[in-house]
């Protein structure tokens, strides 16, 4: 069966600060998708980030990072240089393409000013 | 632009009413979903289809069902409301890339 653990419940940091986000899953397919989704507090789902099984580089865009280890079966993502903006829950999922996505309870980030 | 849309956005019924909430998509999608959003969950899966006449169980639908009559709409149907079904509902389209587009979801009370 496929689980996404995001252990983190809720995380607070100030701004400046850097912010690494944990995803941490499990499936017994060879072939699977990572997402990483941002729900500000305005409600909606905001699509930030798909990778697949077969592609373990890290991206980067902007402030944002992904680092993706199969030996781990992790997928984090950190937040550079934080911003208010950035407050949010984020959820990451995982994806067997097939049926349906599987999503960690999400990690709620606050950025202070 | 295509979008997801859903309806209503706010809904509030009592106990023991039938509930239909609405989605609507313009990728021309075939794969459609519906998840429910409660408090240290996440999002977790109610239905999905394939296509047109297609509708699989996800893995909590007991007290909810869909029907698919075209491509663009997946309405989600609660047969007698209870309380324990007081969620947000996200419905959701995915293209051949794999990438789910949600909606922007239904607030649903059950008193």
């Amino acid at each position: 069966a496929q689980k996404v653990t995001q252990a983190q419940t809720e995380i607070s940091v100030v701004e400046k600060e850097d912010v690494t986000l944990d995803c941490v899953y499990e499936t017994r397919d060879t072939t699977y998708y990572l997402f990483w989704y941002k729900q500000p507090p305005s409600g909606e789902l905001v699509f930030l980030i798909r990778r697949n099984s077969f592609d373990e580089q890290n991206e980067i865009s902007g402030r944002y990072s992904w680092n993706f280890q199969k030996s781990t079966s992790s997928f984090n993502f950190t937040i550079t240089a934080s911003q208010v903006v950035d407050s949010a829950v984020y959820f990451c999922a995982l994806s067997d393409g097939r049926n349906d996505m599987r999503f960690g309870a999400g990690t709620r980030l606050t950025v202070k000013p | 632009d295509a979008e997801i849309t859903q309806s209503p956005r706010h809904k509030i019924t009592e106990t023991g009413r039938q509930v239909t909430l609405a989605c609507h998509q313009t990728w021309n999608h075939n794969n459609m979903f519906w998840y429910r959003q409660d408090l240290g969950h996440g999002l977790r899966l109610i239905h999905y289809s394939y296509g047109v006449q297609d509708t699989n169980k996800g893995e909590v639908s007991d007290g909810y069902s869909v029907s698919r009559s075209n491509t663009e709409d997946l309405p989600l149907t609660l047969e007698s409301a209870a309380s324990s079904q007081t969620s947000v509902y996200f419905c959701a389209s995915r293209g051949l890339d794999n990438e789910q587009f949600f909606g922007p979801g239904t607030r649903l009370t059950v008193l």
